[in-house]
């Protein structure tokens, strides 16, 4: 069975930093595109990150280029995604969630952690 | 960017009923579209993908259709547990992006 479990959110002042964490297991994570998605709450989904399933490319939201970072450790099956110069609007609820496709960069979302808080605040 | 719109804001339905729930994209996404459920304090829960394909386990009152721009969630004969929030999702292209969502709520 196919499990995402994210770790590592909390409160963080303006200008902050935090790092996410998600941990797979039921499939191969070497093998799949992984991507960061945020829920605001109250409101709508909004796509963070992504990288690739052997971590040649990572591709960012504009609203967080350059402050964030996603990287992997396939040898520790998990997945990571640093947060810098936070700002109060990325308060949200952050998903970890998986590619539907093998090695493949193109595909839907097809299963989804149950989400990791952060709260940007002062 | 893709924009993703769903209408309608808010569906007012009764059990037994049938719900039709619309999503347009500002550009053609081909059928590379997928619906997602999510409940309150629940992550999204996939129904459909490639615009008109069953997820695992979702049951067969759901189904969805269109291709290019306009997409429909219908979900045929409503049960208690399908009252929720529906979001489309379009992965044609970069960055992959979302409708606002759909309430489906008891009328």
């Amino acid at each position: 069975q196919v499990q995402l479990v994210e770790s590592g959110g909390g409160v963080v002042q303006p200008g902050g930093s935090l790092r996410l964490s998600c941990a797979p297991s039921g499939f191969t994570f070497s093998n799949y595109d992984i991507h960061w998605v945020r829920q605001a709450p109250g409101k709508g989904l909004e796509w963070v990150a992504s990288i690739r399933f052997d971590g040649s490319n990572k591709y960012y939201a504009d609203s967080v280029e350059g402050r964030f970072t996603i990287s992997r450790d396939n040898s520790q099956n998990t997945l990571f995604l640093q947060m810098n110069s936070l700002r109060v609007d990325d308060t949200a609820l952050y998903y970890c969630a998986k590619l539907s496709v093998e090695r493949h960069i193109w595909g839907h979302l097809d299963s989804w952690g149950q989400g990791t808080l952060v709260t940007v605040s002062s | 960017e893709i924009v993703m719109t769903q209408s309608p804001a808010t569906l007012s339905v009764s059990p037994g009923e049938r719900a039709t729930l619309s999503c347009r994209a500002s550009q053609s996404v081909s059928t590379n579209l997928a619906w997602f459920q999510q409940k309150p304090g629940q992550p999204p829960r996939l129904l459909v993908y490639a615009a008109s394909s069953r997820a695992t386990g979702v049951p067969a009152r759901f189904s969805g259709s269109g291709s290019g721009t306009e997409f429909t969630l219908t979900i045929n004969s409503l049960q208690s547990e399908d009252f929720a929030v529906y979001f489309c999702h379009q992965y044609n292209s970069w960055p992959f992006t979302f409708g606002p969502g759909s309430k489906v709520d008891f009328k």
